[in-house]
């Protein structure tokens, strides 16, 4: 079974600050995939980033970046210097290379305020 | 590449009435998948589709519940006999036929049933 945990369910903070989202995974899988999609609030999920499970490296792109942990097995979305723009739920997704869905967490709301 | 479309973007029915959605892929996107999103959950999957073949799908969806792709191109879902329960977002996703590619979402269509 495959399970994706966000455990803040909402994060408030004010603009210019850094903030970072929380995503843990369980998969008896070794081959995987992570993503980050963003749903703002016309409802669209937006595609932000996917990892395989044997890329490890990092990523940054402008002001975000992923911090992919196997050994924790978490994958964690961090903004900085955040704008009232990125005001949005944030959902982290996962699925097997054998799978065709995408397991998904509850998504974590995430409000910017000027 | 157009984005996937989804068309009615808002429905709202009377309990008992039918509904049917529709999506449009991106070209080329063999695989085209449905999920269902309730309020402050992730979005969790009914059904797919490679070309026109139905492959999988989810025990949620019921009888009630059918979903078609004829000629590989578009997909409809239908929902006969709306409950309240069905209130919902309905999203629409396509990806490539290549690996695990990354699923592309629609817009959405957001059924209320009174």
């Amino acid at each position: 079974a495959q399970k994706v945990t966000q455990a803040q369910t909402e994060i408030s903070v004010v603009e210019k600050e850094d903030v970072t989202l929380d995503c843990v995974y369980e998969t008896r899988d070794t081959t995987y995939y992570l993503f980050w999609y963003k749903q703002p609030p016309s409802g669209e999920l937006v595609f932000l980033i996917r990892r395989n499970s044997f890329d490890e490296q990092n990523e940054i792109s402008g002001r975000y970046s992923w911090n992919f942990q196997k050994s924790t097995s978490s994958f964690n979305f961090t903004i900085t210097a955040s704008q009232v723009v990125d005001s949005a739920v944030y959902f982290c997704a996962l699925i097997s290379n054998s799978g065709y869905a995408l397991n998904f967490g509850k998504g974590t709301s995430l409000l910017v305020t000027p | 590449d157009t984005g996937v479309s989804q068309d009615p973007r808002h429905k709202i029915t009377k309990r008992g009435q039918n509904v049917t959605f529709r999506c449009d892929p991106i070209s080329e996107h063999n695989r085209l998948y449905w999920y269902r999103q309730t309020l402050g959950q992730g979005p969790e999957f009914l059904t797919y589709f490679q070309n026109e073949a139905q492959l999988e799908k989810s025990r949620l969806l019921s009888d009630r519940f059918s979903a078609e792709r004829p000629k590989g191109s578009f997909s409809t879902l239908e929902i006969q006999r709306t409950e309240q329960g069905d209130s919902a977002m309905y999203l629409c996703a396509s990806r490539r036929d290549r690996g695990t590619d990354t699923q592309y979402f629609g817009p959405g269509t957001r059924l209320t049933v009174l």
